[in-house]
């Protein structure tokens, strides 16, 4: 257990609709990841977070929007799903002091749209 | 721009017997070196990483790997596999000089017949 939770573990819906993933990092980190595994694309990073502030983008759609909140826990807004979006969503977070810090990830969120 | 090839999609091997999984990485700065590990169905889990120091890393579950800066690889071994050790194992990379974010290779796995 990597102490890092992820709800809901496995989210189905239709496309053009909009879900909500939940993650809550390990106690005492500041910095919370996104990453999305799907079978075409991998894994690839979606978005970062510091104590509340948005630090890096990398490839998320513009139909994707996330925060963290002022508990640190983060939550990734999906919005006009399409089939492509079904993918594996993890979370990761970690205490960010210095580069080269160990990313602890959830056990992810399956998100399948129909 | 940095990029992570695991050239072997899949690694078949027989119980008890070694095992190399091969990285290389591709970057015009210099990188840490990170080791995941994905069981079905769970999270990815730190197997072992290189900062800097001893090119040689040992991680959990007796596997090491060595960082070879001449060849920008960081080959993972293990000189006696469990079938238990059968998972999907990612390579990445974290440059120094920009943000804290993984930059993961398309994943191995590592299949240990009996």
């Amino acid at each position: 257990d990597s102490g890092v939770t992820q709800t809901p573990k496995h989210l189905i819906t239709a496309t053009g609709q909009r879900v909500t993933l939940r993650c809550s990092p390990r106690s005492g980190d500041l910095s919370v990841y996104w990453y999305q595994q799907s079978l075409d694309q991998g894994l690839q990073f979606l978005i970062q977070y510091y104590n509340g502030e948005e630090r890096a983008k990398g490839n998320i759609l513009e139909r994707f929007s996330a925060q963290q909140f002022p508990d640190l826990h983060s939550e990734l807004n999906l919005s006009s799903l399409e089939l492509g979006d079904s993918a594996l969503y993890f979370c990761a977070s970690s205490k960010e002091r210095e580069r080269g810090e160990t990313q602890y990830f959830g056990p992810g969120t399956r998100l399948l749209v129909l | 721009a940095q990029s992570v090839t695991q050239l072997d999609s899949q690694v078949p091997v027989f119980e008890e017997a070694p095992v190399e999984l091969r990285c290389n990485y591709s970057s015009s700065v210099s990188v840490y070196l990170f080791w995941y590990v994905q069981y079905p169905n769970q999270g990815l889990q730190l197997l072992l990483k290189y900062l800097s120091g001893s090119t040689l890393v040992k991680g959990i579950n007796g596997f090491e790997a060595e960082f070879n800066k001449s060849q920008t690889s960081f080959h993972l071994r293990k000189p006696s596999v469990h079938i238990s050790d059968t998972a999907e194992y990612f390579c990445a990379v974290i440059p120094m000089d920009s943000s804290y974010k993984l930059i993961f290779g398309s994943g191995t796995r590592l299949l240990v017949r009996p």
